[in-house]
């Protein structure tokens, strides 16, 4: 079946730090792969998707992503965090059937350091 | 770009009444709507498949007579918890395609609390 795993809960970083979000999916053909954004009691935002193409994928709020699928993962990061940018981040795969309904992972909530 | 109204974004409703929650497409024909529920600090819990003019499709564990899903037209889709009671109480959100896997919107989610 499949799945998305985010090993990562929490995360703390120092504002101006670099980040790396985990993401690790299991599926048997190429998937398409998303990052959305939720900040408390708000629905989701589309940081950056992968369908096909350059594995190097630029996101919006200067976000990027990396597909390897060698490793089965879609890492997102960011160069330098902002205090702005804490909130709850979201791997997701598209299972593209007929239904093409969107799996998600668990979520990791990134948290900020003045 | 693409935009899925959802209303109410917070409703409060007493046990055992009914409550209807809509999503609509403002700018595009969302052919498929799912309908996904959230549990406090918790991920994205898909409930239903609907797609325009036929009957939703629904996941396992849900039942399909307490979360009633029309899509009567290509811009609506609504969600109706029936009977609805305490353990119902949680964050709803609609999210629209008009097909295929590069087009997924999603509303901002409604908070439902049964009380």
């Amino acid at each position: 079946a499949q799945s998305v795993t985010q090993p990562d809960i929490h995360i703390t970083v120092s504002e101006g730090a670099s980040l790396e979000l985990r993401c690790n999916y299991s599926y048997g053909a190429t998937p398409y792969l998303f990052w959305y954004v939720q900040s408390p009691g708000q629905g989701l935002q589309l940081l950056l998707k992968y369908f096909s193409g350059d594995t190097l994928v630029q996101g919006i709020k200067g976000f990027e992503a990396e597909f390897k699928r060698s490793q089965s993962s879609f890492n997102l990061r960011k160069p330098s965090v902002h205090w702005s940018d804490a909130a709850e981040y979201f791997c997701a795969v598209a299972v593209y059937s007929s239904a093409s309904k969107i799996i998600f992972g668990s979520g990791t909530r990134l948290s900020i350091r003045p | 770009g693409a935009v899925v109204s959802q209303h109410p974004s917070r409703v409060i409703c007493k046990s055992g009444t009914s409550v209807k929650i809509e999503c609509r497409s403002l700018d595009f024909q969302a052919t498929t709507m799912f309908w996904y529920r959230q549990f406090p600090k918790k991920s994205l819990m898909l409930m239903a498949t609907s797609n325009e003019g036929s009957k939703a499709t629904y996941e396992q564990g849900v039942e399909k007579d307490k979360f009633l899903i029309n899509h009567a037209s290509l811009t609506l889709s609504t969600l109706t918890v029936t009977s609805a009671h305490p353990e119902d109480s949680s964050f709803y959100i609609c999210s629209g395609t008009t097909g295929g896997a590069d087009g997924y919107t999603f509303g901002s989610g409604t908070r439902l609390t049964v009380v």
